[in-house]
């Protein structure tokens, strides 16, 4: 089936505005994970969803950032009062999420922010 | 708290060639996965190989080899007969598997050029 989708691709905006990123995960998982990579650095952790629920928050780096999940489907990322150091490309994975053994995480192609 | 180290930020090996690339963490856990993802320009994350931490043998997949320590808590990845493909960052990573939904982190990257 389809792999993991981000939308959209690129998004310019300009300081203070508000953001959304938008992952649709591959159909049947229900683990979501949203990481942020800055200009060559490595992933960063932000949040995970298991369902609609969200164990996992404890890498939103401020509270302008959130994040919600609409059943075990798709999810938006908001930034609001974005900054220029949110520049960066945000990328969104999934995994089944269930079972026992290991769960691949599969990712997406990212969204790249870039705030002027 | 578990940290990925890169030390190596470019490296560049001839078509046909075989390069290594290094990696080292940190970690109080005794049981986890350690990765190697390759980014291609295109952003799309990609699985190259995974090791469980609790299997001596090291894993390979066709032209791609590890070198896992666990004493020394170092993870290289070699690259056989390298390919123009191959060309990309490869990020080193770990992840505990007490939770087989965790979070992965990522090292900075290595950046590989494969020279014609």
């Amino acid at each position: 089936g389809a792999g993991v989708s981000q939308s959209p691709s690129n998004k310019v905006t300009e300081k203070g505005k508000d953001v959304e990123l938008r992952c649709d995960p591959i159909s049947g998982h229900t683990a979501l994970y949203w990481y942020r990579q800055r200009l060559g650095q490595g992933l960063e952790f932000l949040i995970y969803f298991q369902g609609n629920s969200a164990p996992d928050k404890s890498g939103l780096p401020s509270d302008r950032f959130s994040a919600e999940r609409t059943g075990e489907s798709v999810s938006t990322l908001t930034i609001q009062r974005t900054q220029q150091e949110d520049s960066a490309v945000y990328l969104c994975a999934s995994s089944l999420g269930a079972g026992v053994s290991y769960n691949e995480q599969f990712f997406g192609p990212g969204t790249r922010l870039t705030v002027l | 708290a578990q940290t990925v180290t890169q030390s190596q930020p470019e490296m560049s090996v001839q078509e046909a060639e075989t390069v290594t690339l290094s990696c080292t963490y940190d970690t109080s856990e005794s049981d986890y996965y350690l990765f190697w993802y390759k980014q291609p320009p295109s952003r799309q994350m990609i699985l190259v190989i995974r090791q469980e931490a609790y299997k001596q043998q090291n894993a390979t997949e066709n032209r791609f080899s590890v070198n896992f320590q666990k004493a020394a808590k170092s993870f290289s990845l070699k690259i056989s007969d390298s390919q123009l493909g191959d060309a990309a960052m490869y990020f080193c990573a770990y992840r505990r598997r007490m939770n087989r939904d965790d979070k992965i982190i990522f090292g900075k990257g290595t950046r590989l050029h494969i020279l014609p």
